[in-house]
């Protein structure tokens, strides 16, 4: 199916242990990003990419890694997850014309939980 | 770097009543500026930007250089409104900036 979806849908993992938050696009969107949802904070960027193999620090990128070797994936990965990493992840895409960027389309989102 | 602010968490109007939802930004250069909506259960999904000065859904926004401001408004609020609703803004460096984001409650 076109679009982005990201997976899983929802994940509970244990305190330090690894989590890779899975996302895919089939538009062939240059620019990918990664927010986490908190109450109070809204959307705060983590990291995004702008094309492939290049990535950046966005607002909150400590404890979290990203890689983007295909430009149609752009997962992302809690080293050593702590519950301050609890949260709703959402991944999203949009493409830069040369002038300006097309609207960014979002994923349904992942709600991990670290206990 | 860039900012967006959304001074108002929660919001609640009357059906029929105006509404307007403020946004602030704090970026050198010229920005480009979005609004995006969250309905209930729904992915978030882009409501208007400012390049295309169009009127969405009945909402406007205009953006104001001078006050840095991009407020979204409508001028007869509908029960269908209630959602979370952020500002964005997207600088040079292309990266997306979100505000903390109102949630809109328009009441019957």
């Amino acid at each position: 199916d076109a679009g982005i979806t990201q997976s899983p849908r929802y994940k509970i993992t244990e305190t330090g242990r690894q989590v890779t938050l899975m996302c895919h696009q089939t538009w062939s969107h240059s620019y990918m990003f990664w927010y986490r949802q908190d109450l109070g904070h809204g959307l705060r960027l983590i990291y995004y990419s702008a094309a492939a193999d290049i990535t950046d620090k966005g607002e909150v990128p400590d404890g979290y890694v990203v890689s983007r070797s295909k430009t149609e994936n752009f997962p992302l990965t809690l080293e050593s997850a702590t519950r301050s990493q609890t949260s709703v992840y959402f991944c999203a895409s949009s493409h830069y014309t040369g002038t300006q960027n097309t609207e960014a389309f979002f994923g349904q989102g992942t709600r991990l939980t670290v206990v | 770097a860039q900012r967006v602010t959304q001074p108002e968490k929660l919001l609640s109007v009357f059906k029929g009543a105006p509404v307007e939802l403020k946004c602030n930004y704090s970026y050198s250069g010229s920005p480009e500026l979005f609004w995006y909506v969250q309905y209930s259960r729904q992915r978030l999904q882009l409501l208007l930007r400012h390049i295309s000065r169009e009127s969405i859904k009945g909402f406007t926004a205009d953006l104001n250089k001078g006050e840095t401001s991009f407020h979204l408004k409508k001028p007869f609020a509908q029960e269908e409104d209630s959602a979370m609703y952020y500002c964005a803004l997207s600088g040079s460096a292309r990266q997306l900036t979100f505000g903390s984001g109102t949630q809109l409650t328009v009441l019957p």
